[in-house]
């Protein structure tokens, strides 16, 4: 069965340093969502992409948070300056389209930074 | 805003009894609601959602506009209920916002 797959699945690293997070959505997926989960709360959306386009960024600190998907499949996340607050859970998930079509979860990258 | 409210971060019943996580949501449109469902290891997955007004695993929930709550139920517990459950509204056709989760244990 095809999933979502994320890389690295623990990351850690010292304040003010960069890092990415890669996200390989379910082959066919148009959508591609990237949430953050802090400790004790549920997901929230950072960025959402159509193809290879942005249709959501909205929730997205784009002072130190990037993301792309150039080809429209996989997709990279990136941090720079990485704060002590970012620490938390990041999920990448894949829909078939916008709208209704469910969402499928990656198992999630845990950051902690020192 | 939109919002969605879990009011149990914690939830505790003995295996065969009933269930009901609560959740509430603020949106004055017609809402879209769903059930996420992650048990310990796995990946966070679709429970349900309010338009298939299925059953799934035992559990179903009930869209109440009057009362802006979708509560998922389940009339007899069992072990493998036992996970972290989040309620999702999804306002028009824009993202999902999700609740706090509420963790259910069943006790044996």
């Amino acid at each position: 069965e095809a999933e979502v797959a994320q890389s690295p699945r623990y990351k850690i690293t010292e304040k003010s340093q960069a890092v990415a997070f890669w996200c390989d959505p379910i082959s066919g997926h148009a959508t591609l969502y990237w949430y953050r989960q802090i400790l004790g709360q549920g997901p929230e959306l950072l960025v959402q992409f159509q193809d290879e386009s942005v249709v959501d960024d909205s929730q997205l600190p784009k002072d130190r948070f990037s993301a792309e998907r150039l080809k429209g499949v996989d997709s990279t996340l990136k941090i720079q300056p990485a704060e002590l607050g970012d620490s938390a859970m990041y999920l990448c998930a894949s829909s078939w389209g916008t709208g209704a079509y469910e969402q499928y979860f990656g198992p999630g990258t845990r950051l902690t930074v020192t | 805003a939109q919002r969605v409210t879990q009011p149990e971060k914690l939830l505790s019943v003995f295996k065969g009894a009933p269930v009901e996580l609560k959740c509430n949501y603020s949106y004055s449109g017609s809402p879209e609601l769903f059930w996420y469902v992650q048990y310990s290891r796995q990946r966070l997955q679709l429970l349900l959602r309010h338009i298939s007004r299925e059953s799934i695993k035992g559990f179903t929930a009930d869209l109440n506009k009057g009362e802006t709550s979708f509560h998922l139920k389940k009339p007899f517990a069992q072990e493998e209920d036992s996970a972290m459950y989040y309620c999702a509204l999804r306002p028009g056709a824009q993202k999902l916002v999700f609740g706090q989760g509420t963790r259910l244990t069943i006790n044996p």
